[in-house]
């Protein structure tokens, strides 16, 4: 089974910050949580990785609490082609632990309009 | 980030035939890999985990006879679907890890598209 519950949909418009968030109640203390975006008929894009506090790339931003029982990716100024389904998924990544599998929940669809 | 190759990227064949997909890491060396299947509006299912050079682990429900896998490189895993029917028609994708600063960041390939007739 999945660590994760997100929102089966969302809807945006052009020009807007998305903030989609994920909670992991469950997780473990050698747990990372890991985004990915996914097109029709296309393998996942890792969009940002991240333990705790807040992880921010070119892409996107990553939030998370102290307790790291849930998580919000952030992505601003959405566009037309953000419209894809969004994974929040945690597993163990540290290098020096036994690493953990990626299992997917059912994801985030994230609809952008004009 | 890291690119992971797949091949063929579609792949029509008929029933009771078998069908070999390849999974490339073409930047990086990963002693991981993973194979998934997605079927249309569904979301990924871990099939398998191979480590290079051992025998691979196969998911609750995923007959290792029919879905053989080979991970004989740390840049190369093979999927094999022998004598393929109908339902293994389906978006078979293929993952890689690699260590990154401390942490494993996992790459996903381009994905094939199986249809079997």
């Amino acid at each position: 089974l999945a660590k994760t519950t997100q929102p089966i949909s969302m809807d945006s418009y052009e020009g807007q910050e998305v903030n989609i968030t994920c909670s992991h109640n469950n997780i473990a203390t050698n747990d990372y949580i890991t985004w990915y975006q996914q097109f029709p008929s296309q393998g996942p894009r890792f969009i940002i990785q991240g333990y705790k506090t807040k992880v921010t790339n070119e892409v996107a931003s990553l939030f998370i609490p102290a307790d790291r029982k849930s998580s919000t990716l952030s992505l601003p100024r959405v566009s037309l082609s953000d419209t894809a389904v969004y994974y929040c998924l945690v597993a163990s990544l540290h290098g020096s632990s036994n690493t953990g599998k990626l299992i997917f929940g059912q994801g985030t669809t994230l609809q952008v309009k004009p | 980030g890291a690119v992971v190759s797949q091949h063929p990227s579609w792949v029509i064949c008929k029933s009771g035939t078998s069908v070999k997909i390849e999974c490339r890491s073409l930047d990086f060396q990963a002693t991981t890999m993973f194979w998934y299947r997605q079927f249309p509006k569904q979301s990924l299912m871990l099939m398998a985990t191979s480590n290079e050079g051992s025998k691979a682990t196969y998911e609750q429900g995923v007959e290792k006879d029919k879905f053989l896998i080979n991970h004989a490189s740390l840049t190369l895993s093979t999927l094999t679907v022998t004598s393929a029917h109908p339902e293994d028609s389906s978006f078979y994708i293929c993952s890689a890890r690699t260590l990154t600063g401390g942490t494993y960041e996992q790459y996903f390939g381009p994905g094939t598209r199986l249809t079997v007739t």
